[in-house]
């Protein structure tokens, strides 16, 4: 679904350098998500953003940091990058829906290397 | 805690048999379930929700509050099937998602 874009894809760093991925919708939602991908480890939510200044830790946020610059724009930082932050990154967007949980959209992905 | 616990990391099928895929949840309060698909180079996407009560691909899943499970079904695998599943749960009213492990289903020919 090319209405989350996810940039770079592909990024090698080295340890302690400052790293920003940037996720960009179409779709309007008002809500997006942080998520890093490790093998045998699913998926685990690093921030989420319900609007532009609603933003919450999730279940792996130390390490890292967001911005949400726009309804349509969620930023994340590795204020200083280490190696087991080497993972594939996805983020996400959902829409409100009533009282239930709403279709989350994917990204492509960034995988992140860092040496 | 709530946690969604999906055992097999690969479960390997020959085309036309069934298939099950375990998903076990940990909540207290009434959950939503859900079964993600990635399929090849393809995005993460929603396959079905337990609220839905829907097939969808030949795909169901049924809620078992008794069990604490959502296991994915189909009767009859597909080559096509073959992606990475995972099962997720997710809070009441929240949106966010509590993800399993994931797990690969390879369907041979």
């Amino acid at each position: 679904d090319a209405d989350v874009t996810q940039t770079p894809r592909n990024r090698i760093t080295k340890t302690g350098k400052r790293i920003m991925l940037e996720c960009s919708q179409t779709k309007g939602h008002d809500r997006m998500y942080w998520y890093r991908q490790d093998p045998g480890l699913g998926l685990r939510l690093i921030y989420y953003s319900f609007d532009v200044k609603d933003i919450n830790k999730g279940e792996i946020s130390d390490g890292y940091s967001v911005s949400r610059q726009a309804q349509a724009k969620f930023s994340l930082s590795l204020e200083s990058a280490i190696p087991n932050q080497t993972a594939l990154y996805f983020c996400a967007t959902s829409d409100r829906w009533g009282s239930y949980t709403d279709t989350q959209y994917f990204g492509p992905g960034t995988r992140l290397t860092v040496l | 805690a709530q946690r969604v616990t999906q055992p097999e990391k690969l479960l390997s099928v020959f085309k036309g048999a069934p298939v099950e895929l375990k998903c076990n949840y940990s909540y207290s309060g009434s959950p939503e379930l859900f079964w993600y698909v990635q399929y090849s180079r393809q995005r993460l996407q929603l396959l079905l929700r337990h609220i839905s009560r829907e097939s969808i691909k030949g795909f169901t899943a049924d809620l078992n509050k008794g069990e604490t499970s959502f296991h994915l079904k189909k009767p009859f695998a597909q080559e096509e099937d073959s992606a990475m599943y995972y099962c997720a749960l997710s809070s009441s009213n929240t949106g966010k998602l509590i993800f399993g492990q994931g797990t690969t289903l390879q369907v041979k020919p």
